[in-house]
């Protein structure tokens, strides 16, 4: 699977934009581009994914550049509870190797 | 509710002593993994199970086993625990098709004395 690169930590004001950046230079044509974040100890949750198309749902949206070789996750209002650390994982559903690699994240402080 | 369940949620063991995790869904999902965390590593994928009877070794399987019985339940058993497997355990589920992501359990904090 293509690794990703994502800076170590953020800081974003409370009402603010949080826009969260990934590198997947290497990444696949049919591979998918998820987000998942985790909040302190708790299970990682299911933020968006997205192929090649921008996408957005009722939590974030998710740009993918046109070269798909990075993305970026946007937090249209953060709020304190948005602070997390935050996945980008890059990755295919087929008949074999189903490795879903977490990397370090970012860890995203929403300030007050 | 749709939900993935682990059990115990907190356990605190002596090495050796063999010991097992469950994992249960409530979703009929086909695939089913098994991840640990640990700090400064990130989560790390231990075992996956893309049907009943089906299963793959992750990056760092060396000291578990699991089995698949039936679609819903997912154990992950510790043989003879050691200290290095200490860590903070998370299941997930999947329907494992394109468009499908996991959904991740509330975690199994493990100490092995």
């Amino acid at each position: 699977d293509a690794k990703t690169t994502q800076p170590t930590s953020m800081d974003c004001a409370e009402g603010r934009a949080a826009n969260l950046p990934c590198n997947h230079s290497t990444i696949s044509g049919n591979e998918y581009v998820y987000w998942y974040r985790q909040i302190h100890s708790q299970g990682p949750q299911y933020i968006i994914h997205g192929l090649k198309n921008n996408e957005t749902n009722e939590m974030a949206s998710l740009i993918i550049t046109e070269d798909r070789k990075s993305s970026t996750l946007i937090l249209p209002h953060a709020t304190l509870r948005d602070t997390a650390v935050y996945y980008c994982i890059v990755f295919r559903w087929g008949n074999y190797g189903q490795n879903f690699v977490f990397g370090p994240g970012t860890r995203l402080s929403v300030l007050p | 509710e749709a939900q993935v369940t682990q059990n115990p949620r907190y356990l605190i063991t002596v090495t050796g002593k063999k010991l097992t995790v469950t994992c249960s869904q409530n979703m009929n999902h086909e695939y089913m993994s098994w991840y640990r965390q640990d700090p400064g590593l990130g989560l790390r994928q231990i075992y996956y199970s893309m049907n009943v009877e089906v299963t793959d070794k992750g990056d760092v399987p060396e000291g578990y086993k699991v089995s698949r019985k039936e679609k819903r339940n997912f154990p992950l058993i510790l043989e003879s625990p050691s200290p290095n497997q200490t860590s903070l355990y998370f299941c997930a589920s999947s329907w494992g098709r394109v468009t499908d992501t996991q959904y991740f359990g509330p975690g199994t904090r493990l100490t092995v004395l």
